[in-house]
């Protein structure tokens, strides 16, 4: 299996642009995860989905930022409009979801640089 | 709620030392407790984690962790350390009642000098 996919690894855009992050879950895993990684914050979970079904988004920072799952294969997470202080790692990861305590396997990571 | 304190931001140790990271939780719930690695420019990977059973979880690459629920800790620790460790470890917690999201530590900085 290649693993979660995500594109693009690297995103330099211009203050007040749209930014689309997106993300392929490994084959057959019913959950995956959006999160970010940043140095004063660390790593948070910003939404999460099961079955293609937004779960909990209570992570997510504000009306800016959006994210869907039209299949089980693809997933988006959307800035718009971007700002500097969105800068940081955006993380997609995946698990089977057949019971609690699996293991969530992790993309390459999106690095995302708002000027 | 839970929470998860990594003390040390960063570990500095020599090739084929021993080493320990700490980790510390706090919930008012069970939890599942795992450890992860960062390498440079990459993802995170499961190192390992508990669920039940034996408190001393190996994992791989020849680390392994002890749940000490007490102590509400799960310290990670290697033998003897190669430079290739060098790299961010980060601990997380998540409820045991099915709930998937993961609370991650703020991670340490394990650097292995020659």
């Amino acid at each position: 299996d290649a693993g979660v996919i995500q594109s693009p690894r690297h995103e330099v855009t211009e203050m007040g642009q749209e930014v689309t992050l997106r993300c392929k879950p490994i084959s057959g895993h019913d959950y995956l995860f959006w999160y970010r990684q940043t140095m004063m914050r660390g790593l948070e979970l910003l939404i999460y989905f099961n079955n293609n079904v937004p779960i909990d988004d209570s992570g997510m920072p504000e009306d800016r930022f959006s994210a869907k799952m039209p299949n089980a294969s693809f997933s988006t997470l959307k800035i718009q409009p971007s700002e500097p202080r969105d800068s940081a790692v955006y993380f997609c990861a995946s698990t089977p979801g057949q019971r609690s305590g699996e293991t969530q396997y992790f993309g390459p990571g999106t690095r995302l640089l708002v000027l | 709620a839970q929470s998860v304190t990594q003390l040390d931001s960063q570990v500095p140790v020599f090739e084929e030392a021993p080493v320990e990271l700490r980790c510390n939780y706090s919930s008012s719930v069970s939890v599942y407790l795992f450890w992860y690695v960062q390498y440079p420019n990459q993802g995170l990977q499961l190192l390992l984690k508990y669920l039940s059973g034996s408190t001393l979880v190996k994992g791989i690459n020849g680390f392994e962790a002890e749940f000490n629920k007490s102590q509400t800790s799960f310290h990670l620790r290697k033998p003897s350390v190669h430079i290739s460790d060098t790299a961010e470890y980060f601990c997380a917690v998540t409820r045991m009642d099915s709930s998937y999201k993961l609370i991650f530590g703020s991670g340490t900085r394990l650097l292995v000098r020659p």
